[in-house]
């Protein structure tokens, strides 16, 4: 049968504003997180990462935040621009015997308008 | 340097028909990734590869699957024979190398193969 679509929660900002996008993650032996940028018709982009022992990590304009107790990721980006006009997903990376297993959220759509 | 190379860019064809998807990761990078993006399960990572080597498939959905690597700039992944339900895009990564205690290694990916399968 013919699938059906589905639509990405959308984060409406105006240039200049902060942004904030969350990710709820599930399982909570997962010891390192990455938030990835996809833009139209590319692939993912890496933005920023933090491991479990940290509970925040800043980058250019970029800052993510570790909850563990409610297995919570945000990513917040200050002074948002057109060009961070994408969709925005998260991936943790649970301890698997020292093999690289990532879980992807389905991901958050940015929408900045000039 | 160019960035992942993925071939080709986009992909049509007829159920059952065997697909090849190619990829040609950053020179110098020893771990490449094949990943599926999809509306209804977002991305998943079907198989990586350490200097060559298979390290886990337990990503591939089944054995119609198959991927390879001959050589540390060349990749495939087959699809024999494509059904409709493998309709995606199709993401080759590469990075410095993964393992266990280094995570943390940027991965690049490239721009994708889009596979329609009708």
């Amino acid at each position: 049968g013919e699938s059906v679509g589905l639509h990405l929660p959308t984060l409406s900002v105006q240039e200049g504003d902060n942004s904030i996008i969350n990710c709820a993650y599930s399982n909570s032996a997962s010891d390192y997180f990455i938030w990835y940028k996809q833009e139209s018709g590319k692939g993912p982009q890496f933005i920023i990462d933090i491991r479990s022992n940290m509970d925040k990590r800043q980058g250019q304009r970029v800052t993510v935040l570790l909850n563990k107790t409610v297995k919570h990721l945000s990513l917040q980006i200050a002074a948002t621009q057109p060009g961070d006009s994408a969709v925005y997903f998260c991936a943790e990376i649970p301890p698997s015997g020292g093999s690289y297993i990532p879980t992807f959220g389905r991901g958050t759509s940015l929408i900045v308008h000039p | 340097d160019a960035g992942v190379i993925q071939s080709p860019r986009h992909e049509v064809t007829e159920m059952g028909q065997e697909v090849t998807l190619r990829c040609k990761p950053i020179s110098g990078h020893n771990s490449l990734f094949w990943y599926r993006q999809t509306m209804m399960r977002g991305l998943e990572l079907l198989i990586y590869f350490n200097n060559n080597v298979p390290i886990d498939d337990s990503g591939m959905p089944e054995d119609r699957f198959s991927a390879k690597m001959p050589n540390a700039s060349f990749s495939t992944l087959k699809i024999q024979p494509s059904e409709p339900r493998d309709s995606a895009v199709y993401f080759c990564a590469s990075s410095l190398l993964l393992t266990s205690d280094r995570l943390n290694n940027e991965q690049f990916f490239g721009p994708g193969t889009r596979l329609t399968v009708l």
